[in-house]
């Protein structure tokens, strides 16, 4: 089955500083990579994901890069705020297999006024 | 909308006892899931749905089972709770198929077993 590893656990910038996390899959027949973001005591919230046949998708601050060939995929913040603080998880998935997602460990992103 | 609601959001359980969680969505939404989540190991998928009347596992479906009866609505059960469940449970929807693969997730059950 899939396997999602994401790098690295714990991320520390200072405001306006771009901050990038990483995560590798297992399974070349994922298509489907989203990113979530969870705030303390709430549920995961979508903020930006990336289908296959895509290499990268921007949204204002925030990009993702997909690399199929080597399978990994990376979500790139740029000029980092305080709200950005959170725990950031990435996940694969195949469309085809109920859209159930494998989630990768997260990443707790502090970023310090 | 209330989107996806859970209930309970805490429950404290003995060794051995049984209790059902409750999700509910009002977005009409096709396919549901269950995730738990444990520090360090991001979430896990229990069991989902892709329909009415559906159910099939995930990555983690042992001490858990599940049901949906109705479309709104999906239930997870825990028959002998174990201190290993122990954990904070998470409900997700989604309107399914190839390009509407964005999951709404609930505010999360945190539950003990002790």
């Amino acid at each position: 089955g899939e396997n999602v590893e994401q790098h690295p656990s714990t991320l520390s910038v200072q405001e306006g500083d771009s901050a990038v996390i990483k995560c590798t899959y297992s399974d070349s027949a994922s298509n489907y990579f989203p990113w979530y973001k969870q705030e303390l005591g709430k549920g995961p919230q979508l903020i930006i994901d990336i289908r296959s046949n895509v290499g990268e998708k921007k949204d204002q601050r925030i990009a993702v890069t997909l690399n199929k060939t080597a399978k990994h995929f990376s979500l790139h913040i740029t000029e980092t705020q305080p709200e950005d603080s959170a725990v950031y998880f990435c996940a694969a998935s195949n469309h085809n297999q109920g859209g159930k997602l494998i989630f990768g460990q997260g990443t707790e992103l502090s970023v310090k006024p | 909308n209330a989107g996806v609601t859970q209930t309970p959001k805490f429950r404290v359980l003995k060794t051995g006892q049984s209790m059902t969680l409750l999700c509910a969505q009002d977005m009409n939404h096709e396919y549901m899931y269950w995730y738990r989540q444990d520090p360090g190991m991001g979430l896990r998928l229990i069991h989902y749905s892709v329909g009415e009347g559906t159910t099939a596992k995930g990555e983690v479906p042992d001490g858990y089972n599940v049901s949906r009866l109705k479309k709104q609505n999906f239930l997870l059960g825990l028959e002998s709770a174990a201190p290993s469940q122990t954990s904070v449970y998470f409900c997700a929807s989604s309107y399914g198929g190839v390009y509407y693969n964005e999951q709404f997730f609930g505010p999360g059950t945190r539950l003990t077993v002790l």
